[in-house]
C-alpha cells in the first residue's frame, strides 16, 4: 500500500527566506511522485513531478524538490519566498499505472509575512 | 491553456435528495477521475474512469455512487441519496494517455457539496 505523509500542516515564513514543505512517502513499487498547489477557490495545480528520471526535479515558479529514496522523502524548497506563494501544497503519490490514483498528503498551508 | 471545468461551483442540498456534479475534462484526455476533500481532511480518491467504464473505485464510492460520460465532452458523479457525510469539495480531473503512468492529472476547480 501507498501512502504519503506531510509534516507540519501550517508553514510560515518570511518573504525572501528559504521554503522547505516536508514530505515522505511509501512505497512498495518505485513510486511517482507529485507535488501540486491550490490557490485559494482554484483547484489543483501541478507544481513538480518526479518519474525516476532525475532525483532533482524542477518545476514552476522556482520551486524543486529532491528525491531521496535512503530517506523515503521528497521535500519540496524554494530559496525565497514570494507573497504570492502563500497556498496550500500538496504531496502525492501514485504507482505509476497508466490512469491510476493518486494518494494525497494531508496538505500543508504555507503562510507568506511581508 | 485548456482547462477542466466543473459545475456548479457550489450545491447545497437536502439530505436524501440526489444530486449531479458535472465536469467538462480536457478534450483530448482518455482517462477520467472523482476526488473528494471533505473540510480538513485530505484529498481522497474516489473513482477513476476509461473506455467507458469504472477502472478503479475506492470504498467511499458505494452503490450510492455513480459515474457517467453521457455524451463526448462530459463527465458526471451522481450521489442518489446524499447524507450529511457527503458534504466535501468534490474535485474533476483528467490525464492524456501519455503512457508509462508518467501523466500529469488536471484538476477542475471543484464543487462545494454541503448536504443539510
Amino acid at each position: 500500500a501507498q501512502s504519503v505523509t506531510q509534516l507540519g500542516s501550517h508553514v510560515s515564513v518570511s518573504e525572501g527566506a528559504l521554503v522547505l514543505l516536508r514530505c515522505n512517502y511509501s512505497s512498495s513499487v518505485p513510486p511517482y511522485l507529485f507535488w501540486y498547489v491550490q490557490y485559494p477557490n482554484q483547484g489543483l495545480q501541478l507544481l513538480l513531478k518526479y518519474t525516476s528520471a532525475a532525483t532533482l526535479v524542477k518545476g514552476i515558479n522556482g520551486f524543486e524538490a529532491e528525491f531521496k529514496k535512503s530517506e523515503t522523502s521528497f521535500h519540496l524548497t524554494k530559496p525565497s519566498a514570494h507573497m504570492s506563494d502563500a497556498a496550500e501544497y500538496f504531496c502525492a503519490v501514485s504507482k505509476g499505472n497508466q490512469g491510476g490514483k493518486l494518494i494525497f498528503g494531508q496538505g500543508t498551508e504555507l503562510s507568506v509575512k511581508p | 491553456e485548456p482547462e477542466v471545468t466543473q459545475t456548479p461551483s457550489h450545491q447545497v442540498t437536502q439530505m436524501g435528495q440526489e444530486v449531479i456534479l458535472r465536469c467538462v475534462p480536457i478534450s483530448n484526455h482518455l482517462y477520467f477521475y472523482w476526488y473528494r476533500q471533505i473540510l480538513g481532511q485530505k484529498v481522497e480518491f474516489l473513482v477513476s474512469f476509461y473506455n467507458n467504464e469504472i477502472s478503479e473505485k475506492s470504498e467511499i464510492f458505494d452503490d450510492q455512487f455513480s459515474v457517467e460520460r453521457p455524451d463526448g465532452s462530459n463527465f458526471t458523479l451522481k450521489i442518489r441519496s446524499t447524507k450529511l457525510e457527503d458534504s466535501a469539495m468534490y474535485f474533476c480531473a483528467s490525464s492524456a494517455p501519455t503512457g508509462g503512468g508518467q501523466e500529469t492529472q488536471y484538476f477542475g476547480p471543484g464543487t462545494r457539496l454541503l448536504v443539510l
